[in-house]
């Protein structure tokens, strides 16, 4: 059966901390993304790897950054957690390909930054 | 610039009633792919579908059923005789090919009351 963790389901942090959010898959997928999900704006990608140490920005990179050392393991970072990063954090893996691949979600992250 | 819309926000029924989900999308592409994913209360969004722009045959999956139409440029998810277990959210995305990523739409809230 496939699998994505995610490192933690609930995380309080205060504004300025700096921020790790896991993610780790077992199916062997060359490709990784982090997305945040807010209401009313569906999910938008942060990040995504296609391969270890390699690393491509999404649409709302700003203020995150992410490590791919291992295949298996996606880490985004926080540098300096603000208020308006409150969000559902969804990790996803898929294949690698033209094929259309369909992504398999983990459980989410949910961050509050007060 | 790939793009996708779905109009209902939310959408209310009672159980044993038919609910037909919108999906307007976008691209330039013309090969793709399109999916629909659900996410029920626990946060983990499980995929439900795929289809490639070169097959437009409707398809059916027990009490789903999916009608993609490109002259209208929608993939629309009809759910016959729904159940309160189909209480979720539900997203529709595309691909493009060549593109590892994923675009989502902003989702659409169904309950289903008994």
């Amino acid at each position: 059966d496939v699998k994505v963790t995610q490192s933690s389901r609930y995380l309080v942090k205060r504004t300025g901390e700096k921020v790790f959010l896991e993610c780790v898959q077992d199916m062997d997928h060359e490709n990784m993304f982090w997305y945040r999900q807010d209401p009313g704006l569906g999910l938008r990608l942060i990040y995504f790897s296609y391969d270890v140490k390699m690393k491509e920005k999404g649409d709302i990179p700003e203020g995150y950054s992410v490590s791919r050392e291992k295949k298996e393991r996606f880490s985004l970072i926080l540098e300096s957690a603000s208020t308006n990063q409150t969000s559902m954090y969804l990790c996803a893996s898929s294949l690698i390909g033209a094929q259309g691949n369909e992504q398999y979600f983990g459980p989410g992250t949910r961050l509050t930054v007060t | 610039a790939q793009k996708v819309t779905q109009a209902q926000t939310e959408i209310s029924v009672v159980e044993k009633e038919d609910v037909t989900l919108d999906c307007v999308y976008e691209t330039r592409d013309t090969t793709y792919y399109l999916f629909w994913y659900k996410q029920p209360p626990s946060g983990e969004l499980v995929f439900l579908i795929r289809r490639n722009s070169f097959d437009e045959q409707n398809e059916i999956s027990g009490r789903y059923s999916w009608n993609f139409q490109k002259s209208t440029s929608s993939f629309n998810f009809t759910i016959t005789a729904s159940q309160v277990v189909d209480s979720a959210v539900y997203f529709c995305a595309l691909s493009e090919y060549n593109n590892n990523d994923m675009r989502f739409g902003a989702g659409t809230r169904l309950t289903v009351k008994p």
